[in-house]
């Protein structure tokens, strides 16, 4: 079974408009990390948020919020007021307790419209 | 602060030949994992070095070999190309046993196998 699932191959959005990028994750570990990252056509991945399995709240961080439902399994990012600079691939990830590997969904590709 | 780099940006090798990617992890970082990105597709997990030793690894076979030196900085080895290793690889570097669960990554090697 996949890690990671991100089932959005492309999504477009109206600048200043938000937008929530999908993401589910499957794990038996009790103790897990998940991660966004954004990938612009050069190819350098960027962080953008973090929200542990045992954190009460959702992660928010600037325009980004991670809308975190753990009974489902799931961990969108919503990213408000969206930016031509927006626009690139963005990758759900997932950390398992204190394990190395990171393991990454197939991407989904955010295009702005001005 | 220093960010991740990597060299070369570019590298066209032939099938069958040998490979040296580098990696310069983020000042203050003591461990570096490597991915793998084929076109269209997440990062791939190959392994991750902390205090000069492996520290887990992917799927991915013997002829996938790294370093870390001293100095944190790592070294991807593949030996005998194939043509689907044609990719791009990430470094990325992180902090272990200080609670931060983030890693930053360098902007890739794009290898291209002939």
């Amino acid at each position: 079974a996949q890690k990671i699932t991100q089932t959005q191959p492309g999504m477009f959005v109206q600048e200043k408009e938000a937008v929530t990028l999908d993401c589910t994750y499957d794990t038996s570990d009790p103790s897990y990390g998940l991660f966004w990252y954004k990938q612009p056509s050069s190819g350098e991945m960027i962080f953008l948020i973090y929200q542990g399995s045992y954190d009460q709240q959702n992660a928010t961080e600037g325009r980004y919020s991670l809308n975190f439902q753990k009974a489902r399994k799931s961990a969108n990012l919503v990213i408000s007021a969206s930016q031509l600079g927006d626009s690139a691939m963005y990758f759900c990830a997932m950390r398992e307790g204190s394990g190395n590997q990171f393991y990454f969904g197939t991407g989904t590709s955010l295009t702005v419209i001005p | 602060e220093t960010g991740v780099t990597q060299s070369p940006t570019h590298l066209i090798k032939t099938r069958g030949q040998q490979v040296t990617l580098r990696c310069s992890s983020q000042s203050g970082h003591n461990t570096v994992s490597w991915y793998q990105q084929a076109l269209g597709q997440g990062p791939q997990f190959i392994f991750q070095y902390y205090r000069e030793e492996e520290n887990g690894r992917g799927n991915f076979p013997p002829r996938f070999s790294g370093l870390q030196f001293p100095n944190y900085s790592s070294e991807l080895n593949v030996n005998a190309l194939e043509l689907d290793d044609s990719a791009l690889y990430l470094c990325a570097s992180s902090t272990r046993g200080t609670g931060a669960y983030e890693q930053y990554f360098g902007p890739g090697t794009r290898l291209t196998v002939t």
